[in-house]
């Protein structure tokens, strides 16, 4: 198992601004992903967070509005950059253990609110 | 574009009373499919990972069954009380490890 700490748990932001969000794992884990939920819409993934390397973004998603580094095995961080309202969504880091067909675990969520 | 849909999207249970909704998802390249419990300020957290056709599995009053070859998969709670009170998820993993999400079921259990 993996448990995460995520911060800040919530936030109310100007728009043009930029908020980093931040996950700690509290073990060393291969594969972690970051997903955000816009209201009444479904979990989806923004970008597979890779130690060492660029992270690799799903379609409609790009480097420039949300940059994410992985500096090491436990720790990441997205920045949501130059916020827009359409960005206020939930963001959740995920982790898997890399082992096939295990549960993925989750941070708490960050609701961002963007005014 | 994968397309995972649960129904209903929301739904009022009294306690005491047994109630069940649907996850329907690709029925091709089928790897696993999860049911993850999410409470409002919590983390989501698993229930199961399913990978058979035909796999029932269950953790206390919660069950879930599979089926693969029609790509749909149904999640029971027995006896509902207050504490059941989440939106339920379900994901569909697909290539490279990744999960795709329905958009969940709410379940209010009224007193």
């Amino acid at each position: 198992s993996a448990v995460i700490s995520q911060k800040p748990s919530r936030d109310i932001c100007q728009r043009g601004t930029s908020l980093t969000i931040q996950c700690q794992v509290d073990s060393q884990v291969t594969m972690m992903f970051w997903y955000r939920q816009q209201p009444g819409q479904s979990l989806t993934l923004i970008a597979t967070a890779n130690q060492g390397s660029e992270a690799t973004y799903e379609s409609g998603f790009v480097i420039d509005k949300f940059p994410i580094s992985r500096p090491n095995l436990t720790f990441s961080t997205l920045t949501v950059s130059n916020m827009s309202p359409e960005d206020s969504s939930i963001y959740l880091c995920s982790v898997r253990t890399g082992r096939m067909n295990t549960e993925a675990f989750f941070g708490q969520g960050t609701r961002l609110t963007v005014v | 574009i994968l397309n995972v849909e649960q129904s209903p999207q929301s739904l009022h249970v009294q306690e005491g009373d047994s109630t069940n909704f649907t996850c329907s998802f690709p029925s091709s390249n089928f790897y696993a499919l999860h049911w993850y419990r999410w409470e409002t300020a919590k983390s989501p957290e698993a229930l199961f990972v399913m990978t058979l056709n035909g796999d029932e599995k269950k953790k206390g009053r919660i069950s879930a069954t599979l089926n693969t070859k029609e790509g749909y998969s149904y999640l029971y709670i027995k006896g509902s009380q207050p504490e059941d009170s989440a939106t339920y998820l379900c994901a569909f993993r697909y290539g490279n490890n990744r999960l795709a999400f329905g958009k969940g079921n709410q379940v209010v259990v009224i007193p």
